[in-house]
């Protein structure tokens, strides 16, 4: 079974803090992804990557940036945590030339 | 604008009863698609997909089907069952190369309640 964890459940974190959300799977996928699931929005595309170090901007990468540097990795990483940021994170990944994707639990991020 | 739109937030259905969720499309290079559920503080988990060239795919209780002229899918649960209550996404994928093809754009989820 393809197992993709996050580093934590449930996260609470200030306003201008640095947050890294990590996210691991044990599938040897290329592609990996950051998702956020807002309630009346679904899930919307913050970044994914398609192989170590490379990455590309999904729908709403303004305020994330992220980081892939071993393929079992894919870090999410808020510079300036706002209030706005506060959601559910999810990541993702999936092997090359499939189109489904493999879910961890989730982050729930809240900044106060 | 929202190419992939579930116009239902919310659906009830007693126990027993068949389920129809239903999903639109508006991009015509969407080639495949894939439905996931969703329980509370869980990620989603994979139920059942489609590709373009298929108009129905039938796993146990779940059937998808398509209707490529309308840009149309649904999801009929048969029978429903309580465990089934939690929200729905449809999500869809494009043919094209590059970047586009890595992609799921997600609908924004329909919640299913099954009544016992």
């Amino acid at each position: 079974d393809v197992k993709v964890t996050q580093s934590s459940r449930y996260l609470v974190k200030r306003t201008g803090e640095k947050v890294f959300l990590e996210c691991v799977q044990d599938m040897d996928h290329e592609n990996m992804f950051w998702y956020r699931q807002d309630p009346g929005l679904g899930l919307r595309l913050i970044y994914f990557s398609y192989d170590v170090k490379m990455k590309e901007k999904g729908d709403i990468p303004e305020g994330y940036s992220v980081s892939r540097e071993k393929k079992e990795r894919f870090s999410l990483i808020l510079e300036s945590a706002s209030t706005n940021q506060t959601s559910m994170y999810l990541c993702a990944s999936k092997r090359g030339g499939v189109n489904e994707q493999f879910f961890g639990p989730g982050t729930r991020l809240t900044v106060l | 604008d929202q190419q992939v739109k579930q116009n239902s937030p919310s659906l009830s259905v007693q126990e027993g009863r068949i389920s129809i969720l239903n999903c639109d499309y508006t991009n015509s290079m969407f080639d495949y698609f894939l439905w996931y559920k969703k329980y509370p503080a869980e990620g989603p988990t994979f139920l059942i997909s489609i590709s373009s060239i298929k108009d129905k795919n039938e796993d146990g209780r779940f059937t998808v089907f398509l209707n490529k002229s309308a840009k149309h899918l649904s999801l009929h649960i048969v029978p429903s069952q309580p465990g089934d209550s939690a929200v729905y996404f449809c999500a869809a994928s494009d043919v094209g190369s590059g970047a586009g093809s890595y992609q799921l754009t997600f609908g924004k989820g329909t919640k299913l309640s099954v009544i016992p």
